[in-house]
């Protein structure tokens, strides 16, 4: 199994242009997170999603858009990208189960907005 | 804001028993208690959680006040690759975890 995977690793985006980040999962896991990393700083909860066709806004949505079209995927969507958009960005899956939520991390997205 | 207070940084020498504490002081009667790791800037590791008893796992102890208002990791015998931050968690309601600062372990020779 390949857990969670994301796509891409690394990007350069440019003041005001838009892009999508792919998060893809394989262990059949009804949630998905897609949390931002600044420098220096934990983890932020951006948007998540309890099921296929449902998406939850988390701490810091503002400026970001989700999709959870298929069970396995999770997109995060930048409209107009602005340079506080930088960070790190982590996908994460978990299943439910009231008394174990334990979360599967992504490798991360390193994105740098100009 | 994070209903959790760590440390920012500890460090361990290796074979020892490091012992990483957490407040969450504000905590409620069901919610767990998360610790994850992040090792350098890949994604964090999940290591262990409770609600009320002790638990222990492969990789570490999770040691929880009665009062539920403090608890401990312990990571029994450290080693160099122990090094990381440490993230205690709070389960709110639908999964939306907070993650703190962490605290900064290091492990040294």
């Amino acid at each position: 199994n390949a857990g969670v995977t994301q796509t891409p690793k690394f990007r350069v985006l440019k003041t005001g242009q838009s892009m999508t980040l792919l998060c893809a999962q394989d262990m059949n896991h009804e949630y998905m997170y897609w949390y931002r990393q600044d420098p220096g700083m934990g983890l932020r909860l951006i948007h998540y999603s309890v099921g296929e066709g449902t998406t939850a806004k988390g701490e810091v949505p503002d400026g970001y858009n989700v999709s959870r079209l298929k069970k396995q995927n999770f997109l995060l969507g930048l409209e107009s990208a602005a340079p506080s958009q930088t960070s790190v960005y982590f996908c994460a899956s978990s299943p439910w189960d009231r008394a174990n939520n334990e979360q599967f991390f992504g490798p991360g997205t390193r994105l740098t907005v100009l | 804001d994070a209903k959790t207070t760590q440390p920012p940084s500890m460090d361990c020498a290796e074979g020892r028993a490091a012992n990483l504490p957490c407040n969450h002081s504000t905590i409620s009667g069901n919610e767990y208690v998360y610790w994850y790791r992040q090792i350098h800037s890949q994604g964090p590791q999940y290591i262990i959680h409770g609600l009320k008893n002790n638990e222990t796992n492969e990789m570490a102890s999770l040691i929880i006040t009665e009062d539920r208002k403090s608890s401990t990791l312990i990571l029994p015998h450290a080693t160099l690759r122990d090094t990381a931050v440490y993230y205690c968690i709070v389960r709110y309601d639908n999964n939306d975890m907070r993650f703190g600062a962490g605290t900064r372990l290091t492990v040294k020779p």
